[in-house]
């Protein structure tokens, strides 16, 4: 079984410029998280998706962040345009339903190494 | 408001038990989880406790106290792989919604 996929692994933009992100979740999992961590921070929640629905983005930033999931399969976050303090990894998470063990395992992705210059 | 707390650091020998707490406050409580990251590396689920006690998993096991809104994980027989950043986890909710709230992290060293 394919686990979570993110592209790209690494990006390097300047101030002002966009950049999106893409998750790959797992095949099957309707819910798909994006979080960030700043080094030596928590992992800080951005949002969650039910299948294509947001439910839950009371962790974006601003609205320089959008994010999508068209289909209810793969996903992106666009940051436009970025700032320094954008810098961090974006991580996307899937798991299966939304009770019990199953919810709370989440299958996280090898995450996006963001660098604002 | 909610938030997680758990010590920066930890360092212990191979062999060794090593106990990283997490404390919490949260609106809601559906469970604490653990995930272990290695440096550069995805976060990986360890364990789940969404009732009091404590839950096994081979050389780790997890510990809940809702009453106390504490939990601790406890790696035993420690190996250098286990070297890496260890996060509690607690499922809480938000406008009746589920949310993940995250600690810091626990950044452990096995000394040989």
């Amino acid at each position: 079984e394919a686990g979570v996929t993110q592209f790209p692994s690494h990006s390097v933009i300047e101030k002002g410029q966009t950049v999106t992100l893409r998750c790959d979740p797992i095949s099957g999992h309707d819910n798909l998280y994006w979080y960030r961590r700043v080094m030596g921070k928590e992992i800080k929640f951005l949002l969650h998706f039910v299948k294509e629905s947001k439910q839950d983005e009371s962790g974006m930033p601003n609205n320089r962040f959008l994010a999508e999931r068209t289909g209810g399969t793969y996903s992106t976050l666009k940051v436009q345009p970025a700032e320094l303090e954008d810098s961090g990894v974006y991580f996307c998470a899937s798991s299966q339903g939304l009770a019990g063990v199953g919810a709370s395992e989440q299958y996280f992705g090898p995450g996006t190494r963001l660098t604002v210059t | 408001g909610q938030s997680l707390e758990q010590p920066s650091e930890v360092t212990a020998v191979e062999g060794a038990i090593v106990q990283i707490n997490c404390t919490y406050q949260t609106s809601g409580f559906y469970g604490l989880s653990w995930y272990q990251q290695h440096d550069g590396g995805a976060p990986t689920f360890l364990s789940y406790n969404g009732l009091d006690g404590l839950e096994e998993t081979g050389r780790f096991s997890s510990f809940l106290s809702r009453s106390d809104s504490y939990g601790y994980l406890l790696l035993q027989e420690l190996q250098m792989k286990d070297s890496a950043s260890y996060f509690c986890a607690v499922r809480g909710t938000t406008s009746g919604t589920y949310k993940y709230i995250f600690g810091t992290g626990t950044r452990l060293k096995v000394l040989a």
